[in-house]
């Protein structure tokens, strides 16, 4: 059940770049979209979302981009971080109850 | 800042036997969730409870896993008979309002069945 993919599951990019993580997904009843970052040993921590009624949202370095027509949205982080190293889970939900479909996840590492 | 707690973080148990993952969710949320994730795989949703029943369980949630709320702020995941396939990363999460707020997850147990 690949409702959400991530199709890239590693990404190089060095200090002070921009990072372009990007994520697709099949069920068009998908209506909230959410960015999680995951350090290992360590659960999900939330990022930022965005609901279905808008195309971008930016909380400080971090800004996601939803293109319902093209049922693709993407994570821009700039500029990157050492700290921003870790695995980038993209994730959605359909229904009032808030079940996440998460996506297989994409492994940044940030060099100097 | 609140935080989901979860214990154990690590469970090592025999095939057959029963466990109980633990977890406190953050105090003011209504919304409780276990997700898990097998070594190098993604995370997958097992169950939703809201107001003291089950919303929604997925395809794995069967009829060996159970969850309950015992007191008003405990929230368990038992494992009847505990398979090889288990093994895996548990995640409790939860949250304040369900679809349009965020889940906080906590730091997950380790399971690992021998």
């Amino acid at each position: 059940d690949q409702q959400v993919k991530q199709n890239s599951p590693s990404l190089s990019v060095q200090e002070g770049r921009i990072s372009i993580l990007n994520c697709d997904y099949t069920n068009s009843m998908f209506d909230y979209f959410l960015w999680y970052k995951k350090y290992p040993a360590e659960g999900p921590t939330f990022l930022i979302s965005i609901s279905s009624i808008k195309d971008k949202n930016e909380d400080g370095r971090f800004t996601v981009f939803l293109n319902k027509s093209a049922k693709h949205l993407s994570l821009h982080i700039v500029p990157s971080q050492p700290g921003d190293s870790a695995v980038y889970f993209c994730a959605a939900a359909t229904d009032s109850w808030g079940k996440l479909q998460f996506g297989a996840g994409t492994q940044v590492v940030v060099t100097p | 800042e609140p935080e989901v707690t979860q214990t154990p973080s690590h469970q090592v148990t025999q095939m057959g036997q029963e466990v109980i993952l633990r977890c406190v969710p953050i105090s003011n949320h209504l919304y409780f969730y276990w997700y898990r994730q097998i070594l190098g795989q993604k995370v997958e949703f097992l169950v939703s409870f809201y107001n003291n029943e089950i919303s929604e369980k997925s395809e794995i949630f069967d009829d060996q896993f159970s969850v309950e709320r015992p007191d008003g702020s405990n929230f368990t995941l038992k494992i009847r008979s505990t398979k090889l396939e288990d093994s895996a990363m548990y995640f409790c999460a939860s949250s304040e309002e369900g679809a349009y707020t965020e889940a906080f997850f906590g730091q997950g147990t380790r399971l690992t069945v021998v």
